[in-house]
């Protein structure tokens, strides 16, 4: 079972270069976010999407924009990327947005230089 | 402000017992959950608990107190496969995770 995939699994981006980060899941699952972690932090929610169609701000929405146009796919874009973007990118999902159970996909390292 | 807090990291032997505290201030609670993270891959679920108390799952143990906003995991005989980052996040009363920074678990033969 492929659950969630995401690409690119690692990239470096120049600054100022626009970047889309793919997200897609198999499970039907109603609720998909976008997480990044950085050293010594906990994971920050940068979007959330409760279901298709309808997306949410997190904590650190700024530089980033989702959209949901169907169940299954979430993607991340980065309109104009800058150094402090660099980080390791999570996309996860749940069946509801009020399961804390959620899964998650292997990540994208992105770096930006 | 919401705040969880968990030791940075922690070192246990093979075959002995770890206890990785969570304390937490959040606004409202619906729910505090452990997750497992080796390095490089992404977190899995270990555990949820929403009433005071002890749920056990095979050598995995969480505990709650929620009057003392307050968790802890137990890592029975431990493994080296157990040598991870073990994250702790409660679930707000806007059904938002608010996530702790993770605590490392160094396991030593």
């Amino acid at each position: 079972t492929a659950g969630i995939t995401q690409a690119p699994t690692s990239q470096i981006l120049a600054a100022g270069r626009s970047m889309t980060l793919r997200c897609t899941q198999d499970m039907r699952h109603n609720a998909m976010y976008w997480y990044r972690q950085d050293l010594g932090l906990g994971l920050r929610l940068i979007h959330y999407s409760n279901t298709a169609g309808t997306t949410g701000k997190g904590e650190v929405p700024d530089g980033y924009s989702v959209s949901r146009a169907n169940t299954d796919d979430f993607p991340l874009t980065l309109a104009s990327a800058v150094p402090s973007q660099t980080s390791v990118y999570f996309c996860a999902s749940s069946a509801g947005q009020t399961t804390g159970e959620l899964f998650f996909g292997e990540g994208s390292r992105l770096t930006v230089l | 402000g919401q705040n969880i807090d968990q030791p940075t990291e922690m070192t246990a032997t093979e075959g002995a017992i770890v206890q990785i505290n969570c304390t937490y201030q959040t606004s409202g609670f619906n729910g505090l959950f452990w997750y497992q993270q080796h390095a490089g891959e992404a977190p899995t679920f270990l555990s949820y608990n929403v009433l005071d108390g002890l749920e056990e799952k095979g050598r995995f143990s969480s505990f709650l107190s929620r009057s003392k906003g307050y968790s802890y995991l137990l890592l029975k005989e431990l493994q080296m496969k157990d040598s991870a980052s073990y994250l702790c996040a409660v679930m707000d009363s806007n059904y938002q995770l608010i996530w702790g920074a993770g605590t490392k678990l160094i396991i030593k033969p």
